[in-house]
């Protein structure tokens, strides 16, 4: 057990719509990574936050938003899903930003129909 | 723009015997490197990581791997492999001065056989 959770473990949803992700980070770390594993595309970083703010960026698409909140939890919000968002989306914490270990959650499985 | 080629896609060997995960990077900076395991229905774990010095990098679980500028590679090996090493093994590199951007190869399917 990484001390990382996310919930929930699964989701099923139609496209068009909306979801929410949440993940806690372990206790006492202040960074937040969002990542996608997909089988087209792999494991890909999406987003960082460190301890509120938007630290780093990578291939994340415009209809995915994330926030990081004052107390250090995170939520990754996917809007306007589409079948290609089908994926399992992984959260990771450090302790801080930089070169740090980090700590991945079990994920959360979404499918879109 | 880096990028991590784990060269075998599936790696099948016997209970006991060594193993080698390949994985080959490319990038026009100085990077860190990583090796993560995902066991079934789970979350990425640290096995090992090359920040400076040494180029020889134990880990966990008695893995470890070797830092090869000259040949851009940091392969992940094991002398005597279990069954419980059976998993899927990512490599992965960051930019020094971007740490916080982890590039993941495809990974790599360990089966190990009893």
């Amino acid at each position: 057990d990484s001390g990382v959770t996310q919930t929930p473990k699964h989701l099923i949803t139609a496209t068009g719509q909306r979801v929410t992700l949440r993940c806690s980070p372990r206790s006492g770390d202040l960074s937040v990574y969002w990542y996608q594993q997909s089988l087209d595309q792999g494991l890909q970083f999406l987003i960082q936050y460190y301890n509120g703010e938007e630290r780093a960026k990578g291939n994340i698409l415009e209809r995915f938003s994330a926030q990081q909140f004052p107390d250090l939890h995170s939520e990754l919000n996917l809007s306007s899903l589409e079948l290609g968002d089908s994926a399992l989306y992984f959260c990771a914490s450090s302790v801080a930003s930089g070169n740090y270990e980090q700590y991945f959650g079990p994920g959360t499985r979404l499918t879109v129909t | 723009a880096q990028s991590v080629t784990q060269l075998d896609s599936q790696v099948p060997v016997f209970e006991e015997a060594p193993v080698e995960l390949r994985c080959n990077y490319s990038s026009s900076v100085s990077v860190y490197l990583f090796w993560y395991v995902q066991y079934p229905n789970q979350g990425l774990q640290l096995l090992l990581k090359y920040l400076s010095g040494s180029t020889l990098v134990k880990g966990i679980n008695g893995f470890e791997a070797e830092f090869n500028k000259s040949q851009t590679s940091f392969h992940l090996r094991k002398p005597s492999v279990h069954i419980s090493d059976t998993a899927e093994y990512f490599c992965a590199v960051s930019d020094i001065g971007d740490a916080d951007k982890l590039i993941f190869g495809t990974g790599t399917r360990l089966q190990v056989f009893p």
